[in-house]
This record gives structure tokens, sequence and C-alpha cells, in this order.
């Protein structure tokens, strides 16, 4: 267990639908990073909050938004869902933003399925 | 801009060395090394920052030349525990930067 939560594991939906992802992040990080790993793919780097506040943005889609809240938890929520979208959604959690000596822990990842 | 990896695959018997590289064309602040087993998360293995130095994990070890923008990991004397895909995470120089880009990753299987 690397402390990062995610849920759910695995969720099955049709295309047109809108789907949650949930992620808490280790204990003591203020960090959070959503990414997205498809087939054969490396790890796409969709967006990024510290301690509540969007620091950074990759190439996330307009169909998809996120927040951390005072919890320090977080949600991606992805909307109008094309079967393109199914692959392999990760949190990742760190300490502090930017240039820092800390890596990230990973959670297990959320296996998204677009029908 | 993504990093590129080299090489993309690698098998290796039990016992043999390998080296992984990593490259950018921009200045970089720091590069981050993960390894993902199938179907598991990537996990950290090593940070390397600016200064050109050199680290170590058991019988992995990492080195990073800013200049050449380049990172390589080496395994050595690699076990069957060694095999999965690499990725090396960069983090550009520069205020305000926060977003670590990863390569392609470079897939590592050990035989016996």
């Amino acid at each position: 267990d690397s402390g990062v939560t995610q849920t759910p594991k695995h969720l099955i939906t049709a295309t047109g639908q809108r789907v949650t992802l949930r992620c808490s992040p280790r204990s003591g990080d203020l960090s959070v990073y959503w990414y997205q790993q498809s087939l054969d793919q490396g790890l796409q780097f969709l967006i990024q909050y510290y301690n509540g506040e969007e620091r950074a943005k990759g190439n996330i889609l307009e169909r998809f938004s996120a927040q951390q809240f005072p919890d320090l938890h977080s949600e991606l929520n992805l909307s109008s869902l094309e079967l393109g979208d199914s692959a392999l959604y990760f949190c990742a959690s760190s300490p502090f933003v930017g240039q820092s000596n800390y890596g990230y822990t990973f959670g297990s990842g959320t296996r998204l399925t677009v029908v | 801009q993504q990093p590129v990896q080299s090489p993309q695959a690698v098998i290796l018997r039990e016992g043999e060395d390998a080296v992984i590289n990593c490259s950018s064309s921009k200045a970089l602040y720091s590069v981050h090394w993960y390894r993902q087993k199938h179907g598991e998360a990537p996990v950290f293995l090593m940070i390397l920052l600016k200064g050109g130095e050199q680290k170590g994990h058991e019988k992995i070890s990492a080195s990073f030349n800013e200049k050449k923008q380049q990172s390589s990991l080496y395994l050595t004397a690699s076990q069957l525990s060694y095999s999965g895909t690499y990725f090396c995470g960069l983090l550009e120089s520069g205020a305000g930067s926060y977003q670590l880009t990863f390569g392609k990753g470079t897939k590592l299987s050990v035989i016996p």
C-alpha cells in the first residue's frame, strides 16, 4: 500500500456518460497529480493541484476537470466520454510542488473502460 | 516536450547489465526514475538534481549530465525482480516549473 488511495479500481461506462474518479493523497502530501496511461503509452500529465490550487495543466481535454478539496483529496471528472478515453488513470502525490527533492507516490489507478 | 528514452525494450539474462538513457532538448532541474510492473502503479526509484550527481539504489544507479540534458539508469547484475517498464520523468528549470513529463518508457525483461 503506497498510501495514495484511488477509487474505484475499475469503472465500465457507456459513451456519453460522466464519471468521477477520486484520490486521497498520502498523509502529509499537499500536491496531487493526475496522469493518464493508455495502452503502450507513457504517462500523460493531466493536471496538478497544490493545497487546493491548480498549479499546472497538461494535455487535459476540456471535457475533463478536476479539483482538490480542503481535506486535500482530489476528484477528476470526465464527461461526454468517448471510446478513446478508455485508459488507466493514476493519481500521485508529493509533499511539495515544483522543484523539490521528493519523488511522487502513485496510487494503484482507476481502469476506465468506455463501451 | 516529452523526453526521449532508449532503448524502447531490452531483454537480459539474469546477472547481465543494462543502461537506459533519457534525453531532453530543454534545460532540466531534476530527473526522476520510476519502475512499473505490469498492472501495477509506477514506483519511485530515485531523483537526481542538477549538479551532475550520481545516485545508487541497491544495484541500480543513475547519473545526470545537466550540460547534455541527459540521464542514464544503470542496472547491474540484473535480477528477475528488475523486470518492468522504466520511466524517466523530467522537471524543467525555471521559475514556475511544476510539470513532471515522462518518457514513453523502456520495457526491461529479465529471463533466467
